[in-house]
């Protein structure tokens, strides 16, 4: 099984600060990453998927990178509304496995 | 609007089953292999079992392997997950998802539709 690792576990940051969140495969993905927003009591949100391709009507804030097995999600200015938990996520080879995820918190 | 709707959650004792639905509009269900996803309290995501848009390729994660079975109707546009000899640590919010990956297995484009979960709790 492909394990995804993600650091930082938490994040305190501020309002406007840009914020880079790492997730690093066990074995190459290629580019079979994808990126998750999770808030208390709602479904995941994909923001992100073949480690760069911005999905519709995610904020442009958002950007990701990576291929192989380090990946990097990026958000160039944190606004209140991105404070959440994020995911990565492989769907290379089944176990499709997501990191531990990251809880981004107001600092 | 596209959606996913879940249902079928509940409290159930140990070792006994529950099945869970899922109903899906506003896209064209049979193009799209679709996955199962939970969350235990506190904790994170959990992928747990994807089935291909056809219903020939299925796949589980490693803890409900041989307790689970993921099923679809395309002529009903329904998603199933067969959940036997139960835990409590599958007490969870079961999420079901839509692969964007078209006519075949996941490909590197994610789960790009989410239901609004359904919850299970196993307890004596």
């Amino acid at each position: 099984d492909i394990q995804m690792t993600q650091s930082p576990s938490s994040l305190s940051a501020s309002v406007g600060d840009r914020v880079t969140i790492t997730c690093r495969a066990s074995q190459s993905i290629r580019t079979y990453l994808n990126w998750y927003q999770k808030k208390p009591g709602k479904a995941p949100k994909l923001l992100i998927s073949a480690a760069s391709s911005l999905e519709s009507g995610v904020p442009s804030q958002f950007s990701g990178s990576g291929s192989g097995t380090d990946f990097t999600l990026t958000i160039s200015s944190l606004q209140p509304e991105d404070y959440a938990t994020y995911y990565c996520q492989q769907s290379y080879s089944s176990p499709y496995t997501f990191g531990q995820g990251t809880m981004l918190e107001i600092k | 609007q596209v959606q996913l709707v879940e249902s079928g959650g509940g409290v159930v004792q140990p070792g006994r089953s529950l099945r869970l639905s899922c109903a899906a509009s506003g896209f064209i269900f049979i193009s799209h292999g679709m996955h199962w996803v939970r969350q235990a309290p506190g904790k994170g995501l959990e992928w747990v079992a994807f089935i291909s848009y056809d219903g020939s390729n299925k796949y589980y994660g490693d803890s409900v392997k041989g307790r689970f079975t993921i099923s679809r109707d395309n002529s009903k546009n329904t998603l199933d997950l067969q959940m036997n000899s139960l835990r409590a640590e599958d007490t969870a919010v079961y999420y079901c998802a839509k692969d964007q990956q078209m006519f075949t297995i996941p490909g590197p484009y994610g789960m790009d539709v989410w239901g609004q979960g359904t919850t299970v709790t196993v307890s004596s």
